[in-house]
């Protein structure tokens, strides 16, 4: 049973602090989606990756967010320094070559007080 | 700027009735839309899709339409059960292959 995984599932944490998620693609899966959802804005692309490369980060705040595959099995998103309006639900999702078809992981509840 | 836009935030439907979910795109290079479903505390999950060459496609209880000059898209389903009861997300793709995801539906079909 192939499945995104995502770790954590919640994480508090305090102003400030850094912020790491993790997800692990489905084996095979060369391209990996990472969103955002929030009440207000739904679903955003932050930034997605193919055969490990940045393809595009445009929707990701730059100056504290950072998005790596290190490698085929691991995609990370982290946040330094973190802040309240960054809490929200990110999701992975990944995918073979691009194909619209992508598969959700069960999304990080990410709280910053 | 949204360029997909899903403008009833909700939706209420007696059990097996149909459930009709809208969606409006402003973008004219978008040419696959697809539908992703959301339940509580999980991912989205692909529903259906339809290509721009297109204006119709089925797969059991669900149905996309899709109306290009309009830009607009719906799905329906019926007949609507409880299980069905979710967030639905329409999204829509162009040449760069990304999704754009509208802001989601939430369907809540009464038993």
């Amino acid at each position: 049973d192939a499945r995104v995984t995502q770790t954590p599932r919640h994480k508090v944490t305090e102003m400030g602090q850094e912020v790491t998620m993790r997800c692990q693609p489905i084996l095979g899966h060369n391209t990996v989606f990472w969103y955002r959802q929030t009440m207000m804005q739904g679903l955003e692309l932050l930034a997605y990756f193919r055969n490990r490369a940045p393809l595009d980060d445009s929707g990701m705040p730059k100056d504290r967010f950072s998005a790596e595959m290190p490698d085929a099995t691991l995609a990370t998103l982290k946040i330094q320094p973190s802040e309240p309006r960054d809490s929200a639900v990110y999701f992975c999702a990944t995918a073979w070559d691009s194909l619209e078809t992508q598969y959700f992981g069960p999304g990080t509840r990410l709280l910053v007080l | 700027d949204q360029q997909v836009k899903q403008n009833s935030p909700s939706l209420s439907v007696q059990e097996g009735r149909i459930s009709i979910l809208n969606c409006d795109y402003t973008n004219s290079m978008f040419d696959y839309f697809l539908w992703y479903k959301k339940y509580p505390a999980e991912g989205p999950t692909f529903l259906i899709s339809i290509s721009s060459i297109k204006d119709k496609n089925e797969d059991g209880r669900f149905t996309v339409f899709l109306n290009k000059s309009a830009k607009h898209l719906s799905l329906h389903i019926v007949p609507s059960q409880p299980g069905d009861s979710a967030v639905y997300f329409c999204a829509a793709s162009g040449s760069a292959r990304q999704l754009t995801f509208g802001s989601g539906t939430q369907l809540t079909v009464l038993p």
